[in-house]
């Protein structure tokens, strides 16, 4: 059970920002919301994640609305080296490292 | 800072055979879990171990079994390999706390024939 949903693919230009949506309109008051990407026959990278507030490191913005249901993934300036499968992942307390990845977002950057 | 060392990176087995997968977490992690990511189901979570002890354990049949070292290096074990049990293996370490991020390895791509 995935508990989240992404649109399958989407395309964004080279130096735009890239804006990946999310819905997890079950998640509860303590569940994570996380996000990691995969290029190509890599292991999954960590992005970002966050409970309430909107959170930014040097990779990502993680916007959450205010009643958690949805968030959003932004990259700033998208580069080609963005391509890759995005997966948002809500993270349920009491199972470790047990996340559901779902299909992810397939994100192709165009030159 | 070495990362998450996963080995061998590829290999061929046929049906029937058994495989044992290595993971070398990131030093002073004591979680590693596993993943198997096939074309059809995507990543699925397969166990988690933390100081030697599994913690949790996804919907895989016997066959998918594993262990920890004191070291906190990892090994999972695939017996009586079949055809769908061909797929990346992906290990990933984490210092275990409940907000910490995975780590995750290269993989181990298996093919079995």
């Amino acid at each position: 059970d995935a508990k989240t949903t992404q649109p399958t693919s989407m395309d964004c230009a080279e130096g735009r920002a890239a804006n990946l949506p999310c819905n997890h309109s079950t998640i509860s008051g303590n569940e994570y919301v996380y996000w990691y990407r995969q290029i190509h026959s890599q292991g999954p990278q960590y992005i970002i994640h966050g409970l309430k507030n909107n959170e930014t490191n040097e990779m990502a913005s993680l916007i959450i609305t205010e009643d958690r249901k949805s968030s959003t993934l932004i990259l700033p300036h998208a580069t080609l080296r963005d391509t890759a499968v995005y997966y948002c992942i809500v993270r349920v307390p009491n199972t470790g490292n047990q996340f559901y990845f779902g299909t992810g977002t397939s994100l192709t950057v165009i030159p | 800072k070495a990362g998450v060392t996963q080995t061998p990176r590829y290999l061929i087995k046929t049906r029937g055979q058994q495989v044992t997968l290595s993971c070398s977490p990131i030093s002073g992690h004591r979680s590693v879990s596993w993943y198997q990511q096939t074309p059809g189901q995507g990543l699925q979570f397969l166990f988690e171990y933390f100081s030697e002890t599994q913690r949790n354990k996804g919907n895989f049949p016997g066959r998918f079994s594993g262990r920890q070292f004191s070291n906190s290096r990892s090994e999972m074990n695939v017996s009586t390999l079949e055809l769908g049990d061909s797929a990346l293996y992906l290990c990933a370490s984490s210092l275990g706390t409940v907000t910490g991020e995975l780590f995750f390895g290269e993989g181990s791509r298996l093919t079995v024939l």
